[in-house]
């Protein structure tokens, strides 16, 4: 079974500048999550898809980071107008559901650095 | 507010020592899971294993080892008789109602041959 997919594995971008990232979860998942673990902590949840409808974006700033999952599959995740603090690796997973408990499986990230 | 807590933040042995890495939360759920995940250089997060709060059983599968007491919100993971492969960070995770993770910062796990 193939895992979750995401690209590119690495980006270098200038502050202010735009990026995008995206992510191929497990098939059949329903669920999809992005965190964003900055150097030194644990992976922080960005938002939570059920399908194509957003459960949580919560902790995503909302005023240059967007995301979505148009057709319930894949997901992309943009930030526009990238800072310096946005760098980070930015992990896509997916689980089967929304129930509690269930495992969430990880993608390999994206390292964003911005300079 | 639920939180994690790794107090350890980096840990060095020789292989073949055994080791274990410390994991403390903090909930108002009586229903919760617990979870630990290895990530290794390559940077993808493994799943290692699930915990329900109802499952007080410590659990073993080959080297790994866990020990799970809620009468001090403890989650700890033993690796006995490590091996260099199991050089990688380690992060403890809460998950409540929802479906969302609350992380650890991780411990780095050193094993030298």
């Amino acid at each position: 079974e193939a895992g979750v997919a995401q690209s590119p594995r690495y980006k270098i971008i200038e502050k202010r500048q735009s990026v995008a990232f995206w992510c191929n979860p497990i098939s059949g998942h329903a669920t999809l999550y992005w965190y964003q673990q900055i150097l030194g902590q644990g992976p922080k949840l960005l938002i939570q898809f059920q399908n194509n409808g957003v459960v949580d974006d919560s902790q995503l700033p909302k005023d240059r980071f967007s995301a979505e999952r148009l057709k319930g599959v894949d997901s992309t995740l943009k930030i526009q107008p990238a800072k310096l603090e946005d760098s980070a690796v930015y992990l896509c997973a997916s689980s089967p559901s929304t129930v509690a408990k269930n495992i969430q499986y990880f993608g390999a990230g994206t390292r964003l650095s911005v300079l | 507010a639920q939180k994690v807590t790794q107090a350890q933040t980096e840990i060095s042995v020789v292989e073949k020592e055994d080791v274990t890495l410390d994991c403390v939360y903090e909930t108002r759920d009586t229903t919760y899971y617990l979870f630990w995940y290895k990530q290794p250089p390559s940077g993808e997060l493994v799943f290692l294993i699930r915990r329900n709060s109802f499952d007080e059983q410590n659990e073993i599968s080959g080297r790994y080892s866990w020990n799970f007491q809620k009468s001090t919100s403890s989650f700890n993971f033993t690796i006995t008789a490590s091996q260099v492969v199991d050089s990688a960070v380690y992060f403890c995770a809460l998950m409540e109602y929802g479906n969302k993770l609350v992380f650890g910062a991780g411990t780095i796990l050193r094993v030298k041959s």
